[in-house]
């Protein structure tokens, strides 16, 4: 069973920032917290990791709380494009990203025009 | 660099006949996974390659399951025979040992009647 719990869904209006959560209680103390995002009919898409620190990139801010119990992932400005369904998951760093990945049921965002 | 590529993108074929899914993963990637899509399950790790030699094989559902790497920018997941419950889109990523991202392909929609 995969170690994250997420919303199954969310909507956000074109422009806005998007706020997805994720909780992940039972976290340790060496596993990173990944998001990737799977638009229809494509496969999954890497967009940012993260272990203890807020993480940004071109793509999305990572903000995870400082019991590491529950992150969130920022899209600053959301666009049509962005209506995906997004996975928060939890693995340990074992070679980096090259152990399986344990996908749940991920978070549908719908972004609003 | 074109990506992960999979052949063949789609496939309809009669239960009990053979089906194989092709990979040829990033050039220079070191590890490579196969992960089954479906609406009841959703995303789910079938098995994975470090350096071409099969780490985790857990994931395969049963003995009609096999897959090779037989080198470094090509494998092969095999189901014989095939049944019905086998229909799904199977995915192959791959990623280079020591990063963090895994890189998806387009899938393999697999139709089984």
């Amino acid at each position: 069973d995969a170690k994250t719990t997420q919303p199954p869904s969310m909507d956000c209006a074109e422009g806005r920032a998007a706020n997805l959560p994720c909780n992940h209680s039972t976290i340790s103390g060496n596993e990173y917290v990944y998001w990737y995002r799977q638009i229809h009919s494509q496969g999954p898409q890497y967009i940012i990791h993260g272990l203890k620190n807020n993480e940004t990139n071109e793509m999305a801010s990572l903000i995870i709380t400082e019991d590491r119990k529950s992150s969130t992932l920022i899209l600053p400005h959301a666009t049509l494009r962005d209506t995906a369904v997004y996975y928060c998951i939890v693995s340990f760093p074992s070679g980096g990203g090259a152990d399986g990945l344990t996908f749940g049921k991920g978070t549908h965002l719908i972004i609003q025009p | 660099d074109a990506g992960v590529i999979q052949s063949p993108r789609h496939e309809v074929t009669e239960m009990g006949q053979e089906v194989t899914l092709r990979c040829k993963p990033i050039s220079g990637h070191n590890s490579l996974f196969w992960y089954r899509q479906t609406m009841m399950r959703g995303l789910e790790l079938l098995i994975y390659f470090n350096n071409n030699v099969p780490i985790d094989d857990s994931g395969m559902p049963e003995d009609r399951f096999s897959a090779k790497m037989p080198n470094a920018s090509f494998s092969t997941l095999k189901i014989q025979p095939s049944e019905p419950r086998d229909s799904a889109v199977y995915f192959c990523a791959s990623t280079l040992r020591g990063t963090y991202e895994q890189y998806f392909g387009p899938g393999t929609r697999l139709t089984v009647t």
